[in-house]
């Protein structure tokens, strides 16, 4: 079945440590993306990537890294810089032609001890 | 600064009757309109969408509405069921800039048998 993985999906760690989020999609999809969920605010755009070894930011970059090393795999960092990390993560992938909707992985949920 | 606002957080209807999800926009360079469905600890799902040249689409039991003269949209669900009970999200891009997709807070519907 085609689709994206998301893992784990419930995190912990504790304040000041870094933390990794693993993304990997079998859809062949270009563009890949990190969202944000918090409680009573929609999806906001944490980095995207066009395509390999490509990324941009989004609207809220701050204190998260990514890389895109394979066109599958779309890793997401929340390091320690990140001031409120406790959140619910959405990882999404897309053909690179515009307007095809993004499929989105099932979440990771994300809570800072 | 919300560009895509869903004001309406919760909505419940009875099994059978008409379900209407309203989205509200002020970004004018958006072009295309995506509704997204998430059930509890799942990804979001994309339902249907509908590009600016239109002022319609409509897919099964479920149509999107788009006046552009007022920045708004709504989704219709006739008959409304039981199973589509979730949060649905209003999403909006503009075809030069596809990777921004703006998310809507999203509102929850509730259909009672």
């Amino acid at each position: 079945d085609g689709g994206i993985t998301q893992s784990p999906k419930y995190l912990f760690r504790k304040e000041g440590q870094n933390v990794t989020l693993s993304c990997e999609q079998n859809l062949n999809h270009d563009a890949m993306y990190w969202y944000r969920q918090d409680p009573g605010q929609g999806l906001r755009l944490i980095y995207y990537s066009q395509i390999v070894n490509d990324f941009q930011k989004g609207d809220i970059a701050e204190g998260y890294s990514v890389s895109r090393e394979k066109k599958e795999s779309f890793p997401l960092t929340v390091t320690s810089a990140q001031k409120n990390p406790t959140a619910f993560y959405l990882c999404a992938s897309s053909d690179s032609y515009s307007n095809q909707p993004q499929h989105f992985g099932d979440g990771t949920r994300l809570s800072i001890l | 600064d919300q560009q895509v606002k869903q004001n309406s957080p919760s909505l419940s209807v009875q099994e059978g009757r008409i379900s209407i999800l309203n989205c509200d926009y002020t970004n004018s360079m958006f072009d295309y309109f995506l509704w997204y469905k998430k059930y509890p600890a799942e990804g979001p799902t994309f339902l249907i969408s509908i590009s600016s040249i239109k002022d319609k689409n409509e897919d099964g039991r479920f149509t999107v509405f788009l006046n552009k003269s007022a920045k708004h949209l709504s989704l219709h669900i006739v008959p409304s069921q039981p199973g589509d009970s979730a949060v649905y999200f209003c999403a909006a891009l503009s075809m030069y800039n596809n990777n921004d997709m703006r998310f809507g807070a999203g509102t929850r519907l509730t259909v009672k048998p």
